[in-house]
């Protein structure tokens, strides 16, 4: 079975400086995995998807992710943050063929001015 | 493309009584469609996969006497939480994979969220 772990729950960083969450998966086939960023009381919005093409995948609003099959993460990163960054972001993983999401549990990320 | 919408976005009602939400593709077909439930700081959890025309399958644990699902045509599919108690009040949220297209298998969209207060 598919799992995904999102190391950290909360993240703090000043703004115009590196973000980094971490997402470490459990898969026993190629897996697809997904970025999705929840604003307070929204719906999910895609920030990116590994599809087994690119292993460095770039999504919306700067973000991009890096697939490492050696070490099972797709850790998320923006070089510069934006106070507008500010959310909810979930780790999801699937099997290619699959239809349902597994989800992490999220990482809070706060932006200080 | 590949707009999800809910309604109503938010909603109040008395313990006993039922409420249905409303989870519409509005510029696609949908051949699945998934409803969540998302509590306060949590992570979603999947309660249902339903696909047009057929009966919805649902999660472990999931009553499906208290939720109900119909997925009555490619656009829409609905949500009816029975006799809601205060234990049902959450984060409801829909998604929807698209017919064809050539996208992901997986790729789903998803709507707004809509919020059930029950007193």
């Amino acid at each position: 079975a598919q799992s995904v772990t999102q190391l950290d729950s909360h993240v703090s960083v000043s703004e115009g400086t590196p973000v980094l969450l971490r997402c470490n998966y459990s898969s026993s086939y190629s897996p697809s995995l997904f970025w999705y960023v929840q604003h307070p009381n929204k719906g999910l919005q895609l920030l990116l998807k590994y599809t087994s093409a690119a292993t460095l995948v770039k999504g919306i609003n700067g973000f991009e992710a890096e697939f490492k099959k050696s070490e099972t993460s797709f850790h998320l990163t923006k070089p510069s943050a934006h106070m507008s960054d500010a959310a909810e972001y979930f780790c999801v993983v699937s099997l290619w063929g699959a239809q349902k999401l597994v989800f992490g549990q999220g990482t809070r990320l706060t932006i200080n001015p | 493309g590949a707009v999800v919408s809910q309604h109503p976005s938010r909603v109040i009602c008395k313990s006993g009584t039922s409420v249905k939400i409303e989870c519409r593709s509005l510029d696609f077909q949908a051949t699945t469609m998934f409803w969540y439930r998302q509590f306060p700081k949590q992570s979603l959890m999947l309660m249902a996969t339903s696909n047009e025309g057929s009966k919805a399958t649902y999660e472990q644990g999931v009553e499906k006497d208290k939720f109900l699902i119909n997925h009555a045509s490619l656009t829409l599919s609905t949500l009816t939480v029975t006799s809601a108690h205060p234990e049902d009040s959450s984060f409801y949220i829909c998604s929807a994979r698209e017919l064809g297209s050539g996208r992901l298998y997986n790729e789903q969209f998803f709507g707004p969220g809509t919020r059930l207060t029950v007193l």
